[in-house]
């Protein structure tokens, strides 16, 4: 069955980096594009990043766009997101999520894993 | 890119049906099939519900549905269960660099 199982979050200040990773299973994960969304402490979702199947076309919602990388390693069946100038309104479970198709870009996410959570606090 | 307007709350009894709507524009919900629903129990994670506008995955009860008319997309919940009690989320394809916008979400809370 397709499990996504995140790690890396934790506490860090206002400026510093953590790096997510989300190791994926019960799929074939290189012909998958894969997406990080965000949820802030008792508020929404939120889209963060997307990266196409093969590491080509990066997307990043504005607000990350300079901070964040989301890069892949197929070898490994895991997705990263690097998270550098951390800011207090990126503390949120963080979630990696798996594109529905493999072929079509539908822009839905069928599996997603149990989050991750980033706390940016001095 | 701003957020889907969803309405905060609805409520329904158990048996009826109730609709939630999400409003966008025409840059993302008037202007892509590509729009979706999750369901969210509190302390998890979403759950895909519809997507391409009314489109169920495998195992999904067809007791939701979902429309899209002009820029606003609806979902529907026939024969309310207690276990439908959650928060629900919109989503729409944006074709702009912020690939996918999500609504604020709305509770639905079953009587």
């Amino acid at each position: 069955q397709v499990q996504l199982v995140e790690s890396g979050g934790g506490v860090v200040q206002p400026g510093g980096s953590l790096r997510l990773a989300c190791a994926a299973s019960g799929f074939t994960f290189n012909t998958y594009g894969m997406h990080w969304v965000r949820q802030a402490p008792g508020k929404g979702l939120e889209w963060v990043a997307f990266l196409r199947y093969d590491g080509t076309n990066k997307y990043y919602v504005n607000s990350v766009k300079g901070r964040f990388t989301i890069s892949r390693d197929n070898s490994k069946n895991t997705l990263y997101l690097q998270m550098n100038s951390l800011r207090a309104e990126d503390t949120a479970v963080y979630y990696c999520a798996k594109e529905y198709d493999s072929v079509i870009g539908y822009y839905s996410f069928d599996y997603w894993g149990q989050g991750t959570l980033v706390t940016v606090s001095s | 890119q701003s957020a889907l307007t969803q309405p905060a709350s609805v409520s329904g009894s158990p048996g009826q049906s109730i609709t939630i709507s999400c409003t966008g524009t025409s840059s993302d919900i008037g202007g892509y099939k590509h729009v979706s629903w999750y369901q969210q129990h509190p302390g998890k994670a979403p759950k895909l519900m519809i997507y391409e506008v009314s489109n169920w995955p495998s195992g999904v009860s067809h007791r939701f549905s979902g429309s899209k008319s002009g820029n606003t997309a609806s979902l529907t919940i026939s024969g309310l269960q207690p276990e439908d009690e959650a928060d629900y989320y919109c989503s729409s394809y944006t074709g702009s660099t912020t690939l996918v916008v999500f609504g604020g979400g709305t509770k639905l809370t079953v009587l």
